[in-house]
């Protein structure tokens, strides 16, 4: 079974600073998506960056990026120029071929002004 | 277009009882879905409905069981509630089920479910 893994239960960053979330998931699948989404305190899961497991390019959303090593099944985001409004929990999901996420149980990311 | 809306946003039950929570996807997306999330675990994945059949299944028990619409809108349902069902849950809509495009998921605002 796919199993995703963040091991940072919390970090914090300055304002403008960079920060860089981890995570690593197992899967025996060579065709899959994985995904970082953002849940703010009022609950709503949004969408941050997705990356397509053939594409070797890194995916890239504004202020929002990840390195993806698909060798070592390591997939982090890292957040440049933070913002107040980055504050929120971040989930690392993996989509299997067959439509079912698996989320990692998350990493709650403080901003500091 | 409308997000994804989930009705009831709060509930409270006592053991025993039994709930329904319900879940109206965007527009056009055919499958539903949903998870339970609790502090420290995070997401688990429930169940997921496309074009009403149930198409994928996580590893919860009977009592947890769920249904689709031919309008996509889908209900889970909890029976005999214990002390440990106590958990936000989300319900999230895509346009399509499998295949190998990056399928987003749309999440709902959830429902807070406390069990007394």
């Amino acid at each position: 079974a796919q199993t995703v893994t963040q091991s940072q239960p919390e970090m914090s960053v300055q304002e403008a600073e960079t920060v860089t979330l981890s995570c690593t998931y197992d899967t025996s699948e060579s065709d899959y998506y994985l995904f970082w989404y953002k849940q703010p305190p009022s609950r709503q899961m949004i969408l941050v960056i997705r990356q397509e497991a053939y594409k070797q390019q890194n995916a890239t959303e504004n202020r929002f990026s990840v390195n993806f090593q698909k060798a070592a099944k390591s997939f982090s985001l890292k957040i440049s120029d933070s913002q107040l409004g980055d504050a929120a929990m971040y989930f690392c999901a993996y989509r299997s071929g067959v439509n079912q996420f698996y989320f990692g149980t998350g990493t709650s990311l403080t901003v500091i002004p | 277009k409308a997000g994804v809306t989930q009705t009831p946003r709060y509930l409270i039950k006592t053991r025993g009882q039994q709930v329904t929570l319900s879940c109206s996807p965007i527009s056009g997306h055919r499958s539903v879905s949903w998870y339970q999330q609790t502090p420290g675990q995070g997401l688990q994945f429930l169940f997921e409905y496309f074009s009403e059949t149930q198409r994928n299944k996580g590893n919860f028990p009977g009592r947890f069981s769920g249904r689709q619409f031919s309008n996509s809108r889908s209900e889970m349902n909890v029976s005999t509630l214990e002390l440990g069902d106590s958990a936000l849950y989300l319900c999230a809509s895509s346009l399509l089920s499998g295949g190998v495009r990056a399928n987003e998921q749309f999440f709902g605002p959830g429902t807070r479910l406390t069990v007394l």
